[in-house]
């Protein structure tokens, strides 16, 4: 079975400074897709970026980058210079890509604080 | 484009009444699934679908739930004779194909209060 970590349940960053958001899967299968979804106060789920397993570049999407290990097999989502509208829950989430299957798998989450 | 759009937002029913959750998929999107979320927690994969057809209901709960997504009209989520633990938060999600890099868009959710 799949199954995506994150380890850090909350975390607090100053505005404009960098954020790393820990991710980490487990899979037996060559073929998936990793996904990173911001939750905000207000409830809903917005998509900020993928990565493909096969893709042999990180995933880039404005501010957010997927900082992807596949030895490792981590997907971490790098903030650049992180703002006040950033304070959120963000999600790891992880695709079975073949037929059939297309449910996502996400982690419990991690709290985004960024303080003034 | 109109996103995914869920109705109704919040939902509150009594013990053992019946709740149904309406999903109207983006346009030129013909695969939906449905996501439960209970709080603080991240979301759990229900089910599955295709126009008329249940692709994937591992997650669905064998009694009381069931969905479909007809030819014409939104997908329904239907929970029969709700119970105190089904209070979580509905979210449903649609893509343009089932694979590839995809990304599934998902709605805003209906939060569902069981009294």
């Amino acid at each position: 079975a799949q199954k995506i970590t994150q380890t850090q349940p909350g975390m607090f960053v100053q505005e404009k400074e960098a954020v790393t958001l820990d991710c980490t899967y487990d899979t037996s299968d060559q073929s998936y897709g990793l996904f990173w979804y911001k939750q905000p106060s207000s409830g809903e789920m917005i998509f900020l970026i993928y990565q493909g397993s096969y893709d042999e570049q990180n995933a880039t999407e404005g501010r957010y980058s997927l900082n992807f290990q596949k030895a490792r097999k981590s997907a971490n989502l790098v903030i650049s210079a992180s703002q006040l509208g950033d304070s959120a829950m963000y999600f790891c989430a992880m695709r079975e890509a073949f037929q059939g299957a297309q449910k996502l798998v996400f982690g419990q989450g991690t709290r985004l604080t960024i303080n003034p | 484009n109109a996103g995914v759009m869920q109705n109704p937002r919040h939902l509150v029913r009594r013990r053992g009444q019946e709740a149904r959750l309406r999903c109207s998929p983006m346009k030129g999107h013909s695969h939906v699934y449905w996501y439960r979320q209970l709080p603080e927690e991240g979301l759990k994969f229900m089910v599955y679908l295709q126009k008329e057809n249940i692709i994937d209901e591992s997650g669905m709960p064998k009694e009381r739930f069931s969905a479909e997504f007809p030819k014409e009209g939104p997908s329904i989520l239907r929970i029969q004779q709700v119970v105190r633990g089904d209070s979580a938060a509905y979210f449903c999600a649609s893509s343009p194909t089932g694979g590839g890099d995809q990304p599934q868009h998902f709605g805003d959710g209906t939060r569902l209060s069981i009294l």
